[in-house]
């Protein structure tokens, strides 16, 4: 059965930082590229950012409103991807999301992140 | 950017009648490779999304027939035959030709 599991959201006040994982199974991780969604609350999907599969070099690309701030990276011997998330602001707060990109499009549950003081 | 504009945004739909969404990209979405990266998800309430098509026309595995895509270039259409119960929910084009990837505002799919 193939699963993406989200974690590492919570709530986390503005300026600080936090590193949301996505660990894989089911699937040969390391064959797709992996991205990540938001969805703030009551609102629609934004993309926030994305990294290629080794085999194309393993670069990233972000949205405007995250880059400089989030980086994503991935390990492969974990199945895992990573968002690490700097310099917080309440506008950041939303689901998080996961997912890969292949042949097949898989999703994971979310993660929620509430930036807050 | 690309900006991706949906219409309509709400969308009530009798049980068993068709419906049919629209997505319009503010510059053509044809890739060097020839290929148009224009995707179509579904969000069912409390879910996460799930692709549907992918390629303006390609259907996911698992997808039923009834769900089909069209369009070139900027202008591009998700149908639906005959809406079921299990449809309800928003559905978001996304562009997958240019670097930042960009989602539709999302179509809200309700029962009559």
């Amino acid at each position: 059965e193939v699963q993406l599991v989200e974690s590492g959201g919570g709530l986390v006040q503005p300026g600080r930082s936090l590193r949301l994982s996505c660990t894989a199974s089911g699937f040969s991780f390391g064959a797709y590229a992996m991205s990540w969604v938001r969805q703030a609350p009551g609102k629609g999907l934004e993309w926030v950012g994305f990294i290629r599969s080794k085999a194309y070099g393993g670069t990233t690309e972000y949205a405007a409103s995250v880059k400089g701030r989030f980086t994503i990276s991935r390990d492969d011997s974990k199945s895992i991807a990573y968002l690490q998330m700097n310099s917080l602001t309440i506008e950041d707060t939303a689901v998080y999301y996961c997912r890969g990109e292949g042949y097949f499009d898989y999703w994971g549950q979310g993660t929620l992140v509430t930036v807050s003081s | 950017d690309v900006v991706m504009t949906q219409s309509p945004l709400s969308l009530p739909v009798t049980l068993g009648q068709p419906a049919s969404i629209s997505c319009r990209s503010s510059q053509s979405l044809v890739y060097s490779d020839g290929d148009t990266y224009l995707n179509w998800f579904q969000q069912r309430p409390g879910q996460s999304p799930r692709r549907l098509i992918y390629k303006v026309s390609t259907r996911d595995s698992g997808v039923p027939d009834r769900f089909s895509g069209s369009g070139s270039g900027t202008d591009f259409t998700l149908k639906i035959s005959r809406v079921e119960a299990e449809d309800v929910g928003v559905y978001y084009c996304m562009q997958g030709t240019y670097w930042p990837y960009s989602f539709g505002q999302g179509t809200k799919l309700e029962i009559k």
